[in-house]
Formats: structure tokens, sequence, C-alpha cells
């Protein structure tokens, strides 16, 4: 059984850094063509990509969010880290993770989500 | 890269039938391999159709996905009330972020 589940604060200030931890089971970023990626979506409104990482330590990043976000991987903790910096209201909104197979062109499992508040 | 439109609301009685569209601005749908997720109300999305037409392991075939020209189309038949929610398309930027792409989302309403 595939399981992936986000964790980290649910209140970050404007200007600082979130930090979000997916942990997974069920799968291994060690297996060829493995990825996990992260979307957000703000209240009330569409889904977003923002990043993605895969089993050889390939890179993806929205466009969209410049240098502001930062994906490592703990293949031995089955952990992905999400690092958005310089965090804005605008940021405010549910965070999942998902897994991606590279060659496929969806997220076929994705965790819970978590809402991060982004407020002075 | 792509943008995905899909109509904001869409709505049918119980047992009734609904469609949703998905417009690709920006390219031709024609060469994009498009999946669809529903999402319930204070849940995930679920993964419901993949590339254009293919449904996963326990994904009733009252889902159907279909693609033609420069949209694809998701049909829901036998509507209950348990298919309200939100749909949305997606794709992937297979040109220059390498991520994905998902549509603006529908609302389904059951009368």
């Amino acid at each position: 059984q595939i399981t992936l589940k986000e964790s980290g604060p649910t209140a970050v200030k404007p200007t600082q850094t979130l930090t979000l931890t997916c942990t997974f089971s069920g799968f291994s970023l060690r297996t060829l063509g493995v990825g996990v990626g992260w979307i957000r979506q703000p209240p009330g409104k569409a889904l977003e990509w923002l990043a993605l990482i895969y089993w050889d330590d390939d890179k993806r990043y929205s466009p969209s969010l410049g240098n502001r976000v930062t994906l490592t991987k703990d293949t031995s903790k089955n952990q992905v880290v999400l690092t958005m910096t310089n965090m804005d209201p605008v940021d405010t909104g549910t965070y999942f993770c998902a897994r991606r197979i590279y060659g496929e062109y969806y997220f076929d499992h994705w965790g819970q989500g978590t809402l991060v508040t982004v407020s002075s | 890269q792509s943008v995905l439109t899909q109509p904001p609301s869409v709505s049918a009685a119980p047992g009734q039938k609904v469609t949703i569209s998905c417009s690709v601005v920006g390219s031709t749908i024609g060469d994009e391999h498009v999946s669809w997720y529903q999402q319930l109300p204070g849940t995930a999305p679920q993964l419901l159709i993949y590339d254009n037409n293919k449904r996963p392991s326990g994904i009733p075939d009252r889902f159907s996905g279909s693609k033609s020209g420069t949209s694809a189309t998701l049909s829901i038949t036998g509507l209950q009330t348990g298919d309200e929610g939100d749909y949305y398309c997606g794709t992937w930027d297979t040109t220059l972020s390498g991520g994905g792409v998902f549509g603006t989302g529908t609302t389904v309403t059951v009368l």
C-alpha cells in the first residue's frame, strides 16, 4: 500500500522560510523512475504544481516560483523536504505531496495535504 | 507552457450525465497526455483518468475520458450525490519546466 503524508508548521509569518516534509511508504526513491512532487492549493482555488524530485536527484521547479523553492530527499528515511523562502500571505494554502513515475504524465498517489497559513 | 481551461461548474440530477471540457491554450491537446483528478470536499485529489481515457484500478466505469481536437472531456454517467466535488484536468509540460500542469477546475453539483 502506497501512502504519503505531509508534515510541518501550520502557520508562518511573512518573509519567513517554510519547511515541509513528505514522508512516504510503499515505494522507494531509490527505485528507477520514481519521483515525488509538491502541489499546492490556495483556499477555494485550483491546484498549482510547485516542484518535483526524482530517484536520480534530478529536480524540477515551477518557473513561477523563481528560486524560492528547494527540494531535498532522504532515501533512508523515505522523506522529501520542501523549503520555500520569503513566504507571503498569497502562499497560504494546502500543500500536497504526490508520487510521479517518470515517463507517466500524472500523479498517481497523493498525500492528505497540510494547510499552511501565512500571516503576521 | 500550456494553460488548461475548464468550465467553472456543471450540474445535473442524480442518474443523469455530466461532461466537463478541458481546453488547451497555447498548444494542441493532440500532443498532450491528459489526466483527470477528483477532489471531494475536504479531501486530497485522486487520480480518476490517465492517458486520456484509462482508469486506475478501483475507478468505476461511470467515469470516462476522451480527447478530440483542441480539448479533452471527462464524462460522468449515472451521477451520484457522492460525485459532488471538484474535478481537475491535468497534463505535463514536457518542454520547459518538466512539471505538472493543472486545469482551472470544475465544480460538479448534483441537483
